[in-house]
């Protein structure tokens, strides 16, 4: 398996430009994770996917920020306008959790770099 | 949610034992024990986890006090690609499906390990 494949790895935009960073889970997990990662706020969760359906968003920081799984083997997490405090290293991770296995581990992608100037 | 308590930071060398401690002292009954690790550019990857029993993997051991409110993870033998930040998380396996069952960092403690 290739393990989880997010695109771009790296991207510079510009303040006020929309961002859209993509996701690949592994084939046959079904949770998926969007985490953002700064030097100041550390890793953070931000949405939560199960079986392609949000459970969690709490963690979205605002309006500008949305994400989607239109199905079992994609996801997108869209920033409009970008603003150049999103700059941070944004980490997607996928799992299977079950009722009989509910601590199947996480596997993360190597994640997307973003600057926004 | 619970939390844990984990050094900033330790140092180890190279082909010796690393024992990082982990304080949660508030754990509940149904939280499971996990450990991640995170090297250097790379997103964090899963260790080990476990309830109540020392659990042993190919990577790591488990030791897990009496009465569960702290554990550490035991790496035997470190090696230079061992130098990463690792993370100690309380997962609710109750909560499955739910808005709490979910991978929560804290900070964490950064491994250096000297040659």
């Amino acid at each position: 398996d290739a393990g989880v494949i997010q695109s771009p790895r790296h991207e510079v935009t510009e303040m006020g430009q929309e961002v859209t960073l993509r996701c690949k889970p592994i084939s046959g997990h079904n949770s998926l994770f969007w985490y953002r990662q700064t030097m100041m706020r550390g890793l953070e969760l931000l949405i939560y996917f199960n079986n392609n359906v949000p459970i969690d968003d709490s963690g979205m920081p605002e309006d500008r920020f949305s994400a989607k799984m239109p199905n079992a083997s994609f996801s997108t997490l869209k920033i409009q306008p970008s603003e150049p405090r999103d700059s941070a290293v944004y980490f997607c991770a996928s799992s299977l959790e079950t009722v009989a296995e509910p601590n199947y581990g996480y596997t993360f992608g190597s994640g997307t770099r973003l600057t926004v100037v | 949610d619970a939390k844990t308590t984990q050094p900033n930071s330790m140092e180890s060398n190279e082909e010796e034992p690393v024992h990082l401690p982990c304080n949660h002292s508030t754990i509940s009954g149904t939280d499971y024990i996990h450990w991640y690790r995170q090297l250097p550019s790379q997103g964090p990857e899963y260790v080990i986890h476990g309830l109540t029993s020392n659990v042993n993997n190919r990577m790591a051991s488990l030791a897990i006090a009496e009465d569960r409110k702290s554990s550490t993870l035991i790496l035997h033998r470190a090696t230079l690609r061992d130098a990463a930040v690792y993370y100690c998380i309380l997962r609710d396996v109750l909560a499955y499906g739910g808005a709490t069952n979910k991978l929560i960092f804290g900070t964490g403690t950064l491994l250096a390990v000297q040659p």
